[in-house]
């Protein structure tokens, strides 16, 4: 299963409503998670299974979909926020496969 | 808290070997589900290879027959045996538990480098 995402890579300012979209190429039902990587990091788990926000992550991120469309959505966007995102199907299982990223960039 | 320490990275020539390991801290790796997943610039992130709780491995169809995936449930440790490298190996590797069992990553390593180059 392909995840393509879009935009690879975006502008935004402190405070802006950031979205991003990741399509599976068949449909993957609620099985998205989504991941942050800072420079130098590690992935961090965001949300998995479309909408389970993790443990410490703050309420601003959000996510949505079903089927093959997905989207995270920051309502609010800090600077801790500037990182690249990744998406990642775990519907195939044991097959795994990411989206290619979306980086966030300060405007 | 949990933490996973990899180590084994390193250079090596095209066809050579190589073998990582991940150190695991806070929690058992024989009752986990334990991956290996890269990072390049150009693929992003790929995910290898799995050992399940019950000893089951699985892997991609990229490493599939080169790579070999195994446990020391003493040391607490999962390795990642690397055969027969190329070019397009070079990535960082990362060491990552399922910490759900759906296939979403909670906890990972900070990462070790493979550079497959003459």
């Amino acid at each position: 299963i392909q995840m393509t995402q879009s935009p690879s890579s975006l502008s935004a300012s402190v405070g802006d409503r950031v979205t991003i979209t990741c399509r599976a190429s068949r449909s993957i039902s609620n099985y998205l998670n989504w991941y942050q990587q800072r420079p130098g990091k590690a992935p961090k788990l965001l949300i998995s299974g479309v909408s389970g926000l993790q443990s410490g992550v703050p309420s601003r991120f959000s996510a949505s979909g079903s089927g093959t469309d997905f989207t995270l959505t920051i309502s609010s966007l800090q600077r801790e926020d500037f990182a690249t995102y990744f998406c990642q199907q775990s519907y195939s299982t044991p097959s795994w496969t990411f989206g290619q990223g979306t980086k966030v960039e300060i405007k | 808290e949990v933490q996973l320490v990899e180590s084994g990275g390193g250079l090596v020539q095209p066809g050579g070997a190589l073998r990582l390991s991940c150190v695991a801290s806070g929690i058992t790796v024989s009752d986990n589900f334990m991956s290996w997943i890269r990072q390049t610039p150009g693929k992003g992130l790929e995910w290898l290879s799995i050992i399940y709780s019950g000893g089951s491995t699985y892997y991609a169809d990229s490493v599939k027959g080169r790579f070999t995936i195994s446990r020391d449930n003493f040391k607490n440790t999962v390795y990642l045996q690397m055969n027969s490298l190329r070019a397009e190996d070079t990535a960082i590797y990362y060491c990552a538990r399922d910490d759900m069992g759906g296939g979403s990553y909670g906890d990972w390593g900070q990462g070790t480098l493979v550079t497959v180059s003459s």
